[in-house]
């Protein structure tokens, strides 16, 4: 049973640039999460989302991100025009219909901003 | 407001145990977490503690839990240069939003 899968897991970017992250939650789950960690801090919660819902984006910048869970294929969090504080680990979680209880980490996306 | 504290770092001795504290101060939390990230990997839940316990052990791991003082521990019994990670401590209202503490970067000596 594969785990939350995350794609790339490294990526590099110029000032500018659209970055595109890429979530693949544990089957049989229906709940995506995504959180970013900058350096030296912990988590932070950004958006929770269920199949072609948003539910709760209170935790994204208003301007240049965007998340969508299509009904097929995986999550995607979109960064418009990176700058260099948008370099950070972005990490999905997923959880089942069960609850948000146990929610079930990626292995989190490096995103570079140069 | 809500946050989550942990010290920064935390150097053990192989065989001996460590204990990795947490305080929190948001009152409704009614799940607290644990999670190891190991160098390049993503978080691995290690086990969380429902509000109304005090205590909860599995195999090497012991959670205390002190509602009064919202303080959280993890012990690690007979801690092994395996168990070199950072952890985090979480909570959750029992919602969705987890706040994450800054994780404890634990190190363990040969």
């Amino acid at each position: 049973n594969a785990g939350v899968m995350q794609n790339p897991r490294h990526l590099v970017r110029r000032r500018g640039q659209e970055a595109r992250l890429r979530c693949s939650p544990m089957k049989g789950h229906s709940h995506v999460y995504w959180y970013r960690q900058l350096p030296e801090e912990g988590l932070k919660f950004m958006v929770y989302l269920q199949k072609e819902n948003i539910i709760d984006e209170s935790g994204m910048p208003k301007e240049r991100f965007s998340a969508e869970f299509p009904k097929e294929g995986p999550s995607i969090l979109r960064i418009q025009q990176v700058v260099r504080g948008d370099s950070a680990a972005y990490f999905c979680a997923s959880s089942s219909d069960r609850g948000p209880y146990e929610q079930y980490f990626g292995p989190g996306t490096r995103l570079t901003v140069t | 407001g809500e946050d989550v504290e942990q010290s920064l770092f935390l150097s053990v001795r192989e065989g001996d145990s460590s204990v990795i504290n947490c305080t929190y101060t948001d009152s409704s939390s009614t799940y607290l977490y644990w999670y190891k990230q190991e160098p390049g990997a993503g978080l691995q839940l290690l086990t969380y503690i429902f509000s109304n316990m005090d205590m909860k052990q599995d195999q090497r791991l012991t959670v205390l839990l002190n509602k009064k003082d919202k303080h959280l521990s993890l012990r690690i019994a007979d801690t092994q240069t395996g168990d070199s990670a950072i952890y985090f401590c979480a909570e959750s209202p029992g919602t969705y939003k987890y706040i994450f503490g800054t994780g404890t970067r634990l190190k363990v000596l040969a």
